[in-house]
């Protein structure tokens, strides 16, 4: 079966200090694979997706860079965090043949 | 800006009451899916329904489709207090190998035992 994971679950960080989240999947190749943003309160915000190794799309601009080195591992970066940073980061992957996303369990970044 | 928009945006029921939540669209769309999500926890596919498809059950979820009125809704029948989650809809409107979702604020459901 398919898993995926992330880590860390949680991250406290001080304004201007680098990022880096890591998700990977398991039981699945070639996946798509996506990074959320979640405001307290509010929905999913598309941050980017990939569809390949090296292939990344990013949805809006922002202080955020997202890579993808290997076929199942999707990492989120930012060189210096901004207060406005903060949030639930959710990583999601989608198989080929089917549309529903399986989300991971989520990395709670406050920055202060 | 957003695709979907849920309603209401909180619900709160007593244990053993079905409950309505609501799911509105604004373009076309290949399917409408529906997720939980538990507090501080992932987001968990619930149910998905195509564009030619008008209602899907499962277990004691039911969802409705009208695409003209670019509307889905949600129904849990006898709820449980375990159903105290958010629901987010979330619109497939396809587009060559993107395979993007797009997803609603959520309605929170407070069942009361």
């Amino acid at each position: 079966s398919q898993t995926i994971h992330q880590w860390p679950a949680t991250l406290v960080q001080p304004v201007g200090s680098p990022l880096s989240l890591e998700c990977t999947v398991e039981g699945t190749s070639n996946p798509n694979l996506y990074w959320y943003r979640q405001a307290a309160g509010r929905g999913l915000q598309l941050l980017f997706y990939s569809v390949g190794i090296g292939q990344i799309s990013s949805e809006v601009p922002q202080n955020l860079s997202a890579s993808r080195p290997q076929d199942r591992q999707f990492i989120l970066s930012s060189k210096k965090l901004l207060l406005s940073d903060s949030g639930f980061y959710l990583c999601a992957w989608r198989g080929r043949r089917v549309n529903e996303q399986y989300f991971g369990p989520g990395t709670r970044l406050t920055v202060t | 800006s957003q695709q979907g928009e849920e309603d209401p945006q909180a619900l709160s029921i007593q244990e053993g009451e079905n409950a309505t939540m609501n799911c509105s669209y604004k373009t076309s769309i290949n399917n409408l899916q529906w997720y939980r999500q538990n507090s501080g926890r992932g987001l968990v596919h619930l149910i998905l329904i195509r564009s030619n498809e008008r209602e899907k059950h499962s277990g004691r979820l039911r969802v409705t489709l009208d695409t003209s009125k670019k509307s889905s809704s949600l129904l849990i029948t006898a709820s449980r207090a375990a159903d105290t989650a958010s629901y987010f809809c979330a619109t497939d409107a396809g587009g060559a190998g993107s395979y993007q979702l797009t997803f609603g604020k959520g309605t929170k459901l407070s069942v009361i035992p």
